[in-house]
């Protein structure tokens, strides 16, 4: 597509629930990140993706968040038994290289989670 | 601490007055620096992109870089209403873009 898709833009969720948060990146781009954007935060690094290569998971703050990606192409990222402390906005972004020194990047418009 | 500080602000200016943002960064081995604008409910979208020290401009826009003092600005001149965004600086992290806190910045008409 033309650009990085996202969805679902709003979620609201029950406090124990799980949900999953999809992304659909730019054709043909082999790198694929997850960032996560709290009110008055910057974005924080949660996990990326680069072709064929394990996925770099360092930035996951827990166990209950995991990511895959199917294809080379959309990746689904899954927060487990959700807490009021994941309530934030879920980005995606992809890019041609993960080599690229950051040029290149796209982001999504976000995935908007409220946990309740 | 973070590796990369920002004030958060909000910085509001006159429209037509000049911006100024900065950024300070503690890893002397980041070579790639980046301007990113959001607007509200929307991802960051690129605005500069510099490497290494040095200045770059695009039309009302300058971003400089000093490596030596470990600091990055954005200055936005004639700013206009529509410059009001938050403005995020972020650097390469070994493919990873470490990012500030992003400064609001509301230009007043």
């Amino acid at each position: 597509g033309a650009g990085v898709s996202q969805s679902p833009s709003n979620k609201v969720t029950e406090k124990g629930k799980d949900v999953e948060l999809r992304c659909d990146p730019i054709s043909g781009h082999t790198a694929l990140y997850w960032y996560r954007q709290s009110l008055g935060q910057g974005l924080e690094f949660l996990i990326y993706f680069q072709g064929n290569s394990a996925p770099d998971k360092s930035g996951l703050p827990s166990d209950r968040f995991s990511a895959e990606r199917t294809g080379g192409s959309v990746s689904t990222l899954t927060i487990q038994r959700t807490q009021q402390e994941d309530s934030a906005v879920y980005l995606c972004a992809s890019s041609p290289d993960a080599g690229t020194g950051g040029y290149g990047y796209t982001f999504g418009s976000g995935t908007r989670l409220t946990v309740v | 601490q973070k590796e990369v500080e920002q004030d958060p602000g909000p910085l509001s200016v006159p429209e037509g007055a000049i911006v100024s943002l900065n950024c300070t960064y503690s890893n002397s081995a980041f070579q790639y620096f980046m301007w990113y604008r959001q607007y509200s409910r929307k991802g960051p979208e690129l605005l500069m992109y510099t490497y290494s020290s040095g200045n770059k401009e695009d039309g009302r826009f300058t971003a400089q870089v000093d490596k030596s003092s470990k600091y990055i600005s954005l200055f936005i001149r004639d700013s206009q209403p529509s410059d009001s965004a938050t403005y995020l600086c972020a650097t390469d992290s070994w493919g990873k873009l470490q990012f500030g806190a992003g400064t609001q910045v509301v230009v007043t008409p």
